[in-house]
């Protein structure tokens, strides 16, 4: 394990779908971010988990998006009713404690 | 609102020149410092992380900090036409949470 994991790297869903991807951080990293990034942006904070616990989220985090870290290992970003507004790259990062952040190749989520 | 402000350019600069990318942050009370480099269509890459004022030299990148002035940047010298992406600044905010936010990126084209 060299790196941060994303599944699926492409999504294509229907609006009105729920759709799930998942991050595996690097293997001895306690923190978690996602992040959300449209074209000609800089990634946008979500959320973001020290071991299993959550301990931010943005006010970009509506009520249809989840995520989650069973045991503090990989997590899962849940987006429920998907509207084209969702369409981005989902980044997910992991650090040691206050260190620099790495990010896995990304998630791009096509709403139509 | 914490802000981290970057030109969206293109800056473009001609092979073997230097490149100057800069980065203004609005939390004073900022203590970490990063730079990632973004090609088209994927994900952000660590490049260089700075802590301290002053400058911070990895092979053709340094990395300058001026914690009095809010600004940090990134020369690349010897600039080739592989070093043509997007620049994203990130800040770790301070406060207990260091989440890192990130400026828009500055798109760097060189041209042969």
């Amino acid at each position: 394990d060299t790196g941060v994991s994303q599944d699926p790297r492409h999504k294509i869903t229907k609006r009105g779908q729920n759709v799930t991807f998942r991050c595996d951080p690097i293997s001895e990293h306690n923190r978690l971010y996602w992040y959300r990034q449209t074209l000609g942006q800089g990634p946008e904070f979500l959320t973001y988990f020290q071991n299993e616990a959550q301990l931010e989220k943005s006010r970009l985090l509506s009520d249809r998006f989840s995520a989650e870290r069973p045991k503090g290992s990989f997590s899962t970003l849940e987006i429920q009713r998907t509207e084209q507004g969702d369409s981005a790259m989902y980044l997910c990062a992991s650090s040691h404690e206050n260190t620099e952040a790495f990010f896995g190749q990304g998630t791009r989520l096509t709403v139509v | 609102q914490k802000e981290v402000e970057q030109n969206s350019g293109p800056l473009s600069v001609p092979e073997g020149a230097i490149a100057s990318l800069n980065c203004t942050y609005s939390d004073r009370g900022s203590q970490s410092f990063f730079w990632y480099r973004q090609y088209s269509g994927k994900s952000p890459e660590l490049i260089m992380f700075i802590y301290s004022n002053g400058d911070k030299e990895d092979g053709r990148f340094t990395a300058q900090l001026n914690k009095a002035s809010q600004y940090v940047s990134l020369l690349i010298r010897d600039s080739q036409p592989s070093d043509s992406a997007t620049y994203l600044c990130a800040v770790k905010e301070s406060g207990g949470s260091y989440i890192p936010t990130f400026g828009r990126g500055t798109s760097l084209i060189v041209h042969p």
